[in-house]
């Protein structure tokens, strides 16, 4: 079965600084690893995504993950933080494609990102 | 940019009654998904539905649920007899390919009570 683990319940950095947000995974093939953010009150919005090619992939407002094949992971950073980057982030597998489609997101249990000036 | 929306935003109802959630998926998405997040915890995986058929459900997706398209726009998730433990923030979701290309793109969810 496909897992996700976010070790950290809450990333706190100063504005300016970089931030990581770190995630792990577990599934029997080949990756689709995600991330995702949360505001208050609000959906989870698309981030980035990393289905194969380059390692390092380039999603919205600035952030990057960095695919770690070797130490199955898919950290999330931003090499600035901005106040108004704080909010829920999650990180997402899915692996094996279903015939069929409607292939299901594994969730991690999320990480609060602080960012204070 | 094309949303996913949800209706209601918040829905309070008393236990045991039938509840249904709605949501309008992005209008070329051929993929939709419900999803849940009980406060404070991971968001969890109900059921994913194509061509007018289930073709994903969790095990939380028991004979209380079912879902439907009753139509060409909306996506509806009915909970038959509400529990107590059916209290959480429900996503819809839906995505224009199902083999994981695509991201999902998700609503902002309703906020199911259950008294």
């Amino acid at each position: 079965a496909q897992s996700v683990a976010q070790p950290e319940d809450q990333v706190n950095v100063a504005e300016g600084n970089p931030l990581t947000v770190k995630c792990t995974y577990s599934v029997s093939g080949n990756p689709y690893l995600f991330w995702y953010v949360q505001y208050p009150n609000r959906g989870l919005q698309f981030l980035l995504k990393y289905i194969t090619g380059d390692n390092l992939v380039k999603g919205s407002y600035g952030f990057e993950a960095e695919f770690n094949k070797s130490q199955t992971s898919f950290h999330l950073k931003k090499p600035s933080a901005l106040v108004s980057d704080s909010a829920l982030y999650f990180c997402a597998v899915r692996d094996k494609v279903l015939t069929g489609g409607g292939n299901k997101l594994t969730f991690g249990t999320g990480t609060q990102l602080k960012v204070e000036l | 940019e094309p949303e996913v929306t949800q209706t209601p935003s918040h829905q309070v109802t008393q236990m045991g009654q039938e509840v249904i959630l709605r949501c309008v998926p992005i209008s070329n998405h051929l993929y939709f998904y419900w999803y849940r997040q009980i406060l404070g915890q991971k968001v969890e995986f109900l059921v994913s539905f194509y061509n007018n058929e289930i073709s994903e459900k969790s095990e939380i997706f028991d004979d209380q649920f079912s879902v439907e398209r009753p139509d060409g726009s909306n996506f509806t998730l009915k909970i038959r007899s509400t529990k107590l433990e059916d209290s959480a923030m429900y996503f819809c979701a839906s995505s224009p390919d199902g083999g994981g290309n695509q991201p999902q793109h998700f609503g902002d969810g309703t906020r199911l009570s259950i008294l």
